[in-house]
């Protein structure tokens, strides 16, 4: 079955600490997206790509980083420069110039310890 | 730019009553207009979506929502609530398939027996 996976679902992190969250798809999809959910914040766009080696940031790209080497993966780097990083993360793929809506992960949740 | 408001980030139905989740945008340009549900400590799944076609649209689980240009509204109904369609529920905007969805705050349905 095509998907979305992510993970870990559960990762804590150490103050300081920079932790990955991987996030890959089997849809052919181009285009794949970041975003962090806070409560009764919605979900707001940290980053995304809409091609192999080509990404673009967000709103709330501070802290954070990504590479999109192959078409199937977009790893999310979570720096020790992001003060509050204790979220859940959300991943999210579609077709590039298509609007049939993202295909979303089932998340990690990241906390502080 | 885009953006959605959701009015009402919390609300309460009886079981079997009507469900109405209020979304309103703004929107430079035409806009492609989403609804999304989220069970707790999971990704969202689309519910439907509006893309310049019929201004009613059918969804999954018998979900519909209306476009409304005049109001700038995309609200979601459904005429009798289930126990299972307690979750939380986002409104997303994007003028484009090149532009990633923007969300709403969201709102947390709650329906009681």
């Amino acid at each position: 079955d095509g998907g979305i996976t992510q993970s870990p679902k559960y990762l804590f992190r150490k103050e300081g600490q920079n932790v990955t969250l991987s996030c890959e798809q089997n849809l052919n999809h181009d285009a794949m997206y970041w975003y962090r959910q806070d409560p009764g914040q919605g979900l707001r766009l940290i980053y995304y790509s809409q091609i192999v080696n080509d990404f673009q940031k967000g709103d709330i790209a501070e802290g954070y980083s990504v590479s999109r080497e192959k078409k199937e993966s977009f790893p999310l780097t979570v720096t020790s420069a992001q003060k509050n990083p204790t979220a859940f993360y959300l991943c999210a793929s579609g077709d590039r110039g298509r609007v049939y809506g993202y295909t979303f992960g089932s998340g990690t949740r990241l906390t502080v310890v | 730019a885009q953006s959605v408001t959701q009015l009402g980030s919390h609300v309460s139905v009886s079981e079997g009553a009507l469900v109405l989740l209020r979304c309103n945008y703004s929107s430079s340009v035409p806009p492609y207009l989403f609804w999304y549900v989220q069970y707790p400590n999971q990704g969202l799944q689309l519910l439907l979506k509006y893309t310049s076609a019929a201004t009613l649209v059918k969804g999954i689980n018998g979900f519909e929502a209306e476009f409304k240009k005049s109001e700038t509204s995309f609200h979601l109904t459904k005429p009798s609530a289930h126990m299972s369609d307690a979750a939380e529920y986002f409104c997303a905007v994007t003028p484009s398939g090149n532009t990633p969805l923007v969300f709403g705050k969201g709102t947390r349905l709650s329906v009681i027996a």
